[in-house]
């Protein structure tokens, strides 16, 4: 089975500052993707980036990059020029590539607060 | 186009009351998941769809739950003689196929149990 740590509960940064978030996991799987998921206040879940591990580049959109480490076990999110909209909780999540692997598996979210 | 939909967005029933979730997922997804969200275990898996079949019912938490799709399309989740414990909100999201790597949530049901 898989899981999914986040150890930080909640984080704060100033607008216009750069963040970053943590996650580990563990799996006994080669291929699998990663995710970060934005939830707001709405409870609507977002795709913020995903990455496919079997790529070693890390993934970027946007202000959003990631860190992969695979042999680590590690995927943290990197938030540039923070925004007030940034604030929400956000979740790490997995992802196997066979049949019932293909569930997700969150963390337990990380609550950040982006201050003006 | 129409994103995944569920209904009803809050439902509050009585302790021992049975209650329907609905979900409307994006059409043309073959795959159709549940979570549920609470406070004290977090995000977890409940059960996944593939077109009408559910292979694998191990995720849901008590023989209280119950999910079946229709047609490939609609899903319902049922929850029989509800409990406190049960108060969660309860996302559903689709994916154009199993393993597919992005799947798109709805806004979720939540359910309060008094």
């Amino acid at each position: 089975a898989q899981t999914v740590t986040q150890s930080q509960p909640e984080m704060s940064v100033q607008e216009a500052e750069t963040v970053t978030l943590s996650c580990t996991y563990d799996t006994s799987e080669n291929n699998y993707y990663l995710f970060w998921y934005k939830q707001p206040p709405s409870r609507q879940m977002i795709l913020v980036i995903r990455q496919e591990a079997y790529k070693q580049q890390n993934a970027t959109e946007n202000r959003f990059s990631v860190n992969f480490q695979k042999a680590a076990k590690s995927f943290s999110l990197k938030i540039s020029d923070s925004q007030l909209g940034d604030t929400a909780m956000y979740f790490c999540a997995f992802m196997g590539l066979t049949g019932a692997n293909s569930k997700l598996t969150f963390g337990k979210g990380i609550t950040l607060s982006v201050r003006p | 186009g129409a994103g995944v939909s569920q209904s009803p967005s809050n439902k509050v029933t009585e302790k021992g009351k049975d209650v329907e979730l609905r979900c409307d997922p994006i059409s043309g997804h073959t795959a159709l998941y549940w979570y549920r969200q609470s406070l004290g275990q977090g995000l977890e898996f409940l059960i996944y769809f593939q077109g009408n079949s559910a292979p694998d019912k191990s995720g849901l938490p008590s023989d209280r739950f119950s999910a079946e799709r229709t047609g490939g399309s609609v899903s319902t989740l049922t929850i029989q003689r509800t409990q406190q414990e049960d108060s969660a909100v309860y996302l559903c999201a689709s994916s154009y196929y199993l393993s597919s790597y992005e799947q798109y949530f709805g806004p979720g049901t939540r359910l309060t149990v008094t």
